[in-house]
C-alpha cells in the first residue's frame, strides 16, 4: 500500500488568487493522479501527473488554470489558478505504481472561495 | 457525461437488511475496483475485480464483475452502521488511469 499526505487539509480563498496544494506518497510510485470532488458526489479526473513531462489533462481542465508539477516519484503538487467560487471543491491527490490494479487515495483538500 | 452509472444514488435502509448496488458502462474494462469513502477521508479501495464472471467477498460484502467485463455488482449481507457511506466504482481501461461512477450514498439506520 501507499501513505499519501495533502497539504493543505482546507483553505478559504477569494476570488482571483491561487492555490498550490502539495501531495507527498511514503514510497515511490509510478502514476500519480489529481481529482475533484463535490462533498457526496463521484470524482472527476484532473490530469495525470507525469514525473518529468508535462501532465496529461482530461477534456475540460487546462494547464493554465490547474497547473501541476510532478519533480519526483513521491511528490506532486496541484495549483489552482485565478479561482472563482466555481472552484470550491474537494481536490483529492491518488497514486498508483502502474498496471497493479491499486490506487490510494490522499485525505483531500477543502477549497472553498469567497 | 459519465463512463460508469451506479444505482441507485442513495440508499437508505435498516441495520440487518440487505443490499446490493449496481455499476454500468457500455464500456470494457481490464479492472474494477470498488471503493468506500466517508465524509472528509479519501476513497478507500475494498477490492479490484480483473476476470470476467469473477465473484470476491470480503465478509459480509460481495463483488462480481460482469462476464463481459461492463459491469459489476456490490451486495451487502446484514448491513451494520459501519457500512454507512459513500460507494464508488472505477474502473480502468488501460490499467494506468481509472474513472470513477456516479456514487452511491448509503446510510444504515439503527
Amino acid at each position: 500500500s501507499a501513505v499519501i499526505s495533502q497539504k493543505p487539509s482546507r483553505d478559504i480563498c477569494q476570488r482571483g488568487t491561487s492555490l498550490t496544494i502539495q501531495c507527498q506518497v511514503d514510497s515511490q510510485v509510478t502514476m500519480m493522479f489529481w481529482y475533484r470532488q463535490q462533498p457526496g458526489q463521484s470524482l472527476t479526473l484532473i490530469a495525470t501527473a507525469n514525473q518529468g513531462s508535462e501532465a496529461t489533462y482530461e477534456s475540460g481542465f487546462v494547464i493554465d488554470k490547474f497547473p501541476i508539477s510532478r519533480p519526483n516519484l513521491t511528490f506532486s503538487t496541484l495549483t489552482v489558478s485565478n479561482m472563482s467560487p466555481e472552484d470550491s471543491s474537494i481536490y483529492l491527490c491518488s497514486a498508483n505504481r502502474g498496471g497493479m490494479n491499486e490506487q490510494y487515495f490522499g485525505p483531500g483538500t477543502r477549497l472553498t472561495v469567497t | 457525461t459519465q463512463l460508469l452509472e451506479q444505482s441507485p444514488q442513495f440508499l437508505s435502509i435498516q441495520e440487518g437488511e440487505n443490499l446490493t448496488v449496481y455499476c454500468n458502462s457500455s464500456s470494457v474494462f481490464s479492472s474494477l475496483q470498488w471503493y468506500r469513502q466517508e465524509p472528509g477521508e479519501g476513497p478507500v479501495l475494498l477490492v479490484t475485480v480483473v476476470t470476467g464472471g469473477e465473484v470476491k467477498k470480503l465478509k459480509r460484502l460481495t463483488f462480481q464483475f460482469g462476464d463481459a467485463r461492463k459491469d459489476s455488482s456490490l451486495h451487502i449481507t446484514a448491513a451494520q452502521t459501519g457500512d454507512t457511506g459513500l460507494y464508488l466504482c472505477a474502473g480502468s481501461i488501460t490499467g494506468n488511469q481509472f474513472y470513477f461512477g456516479t456514487g452511491t450514498s448509503l446510510t444504515v439506520i439503527p
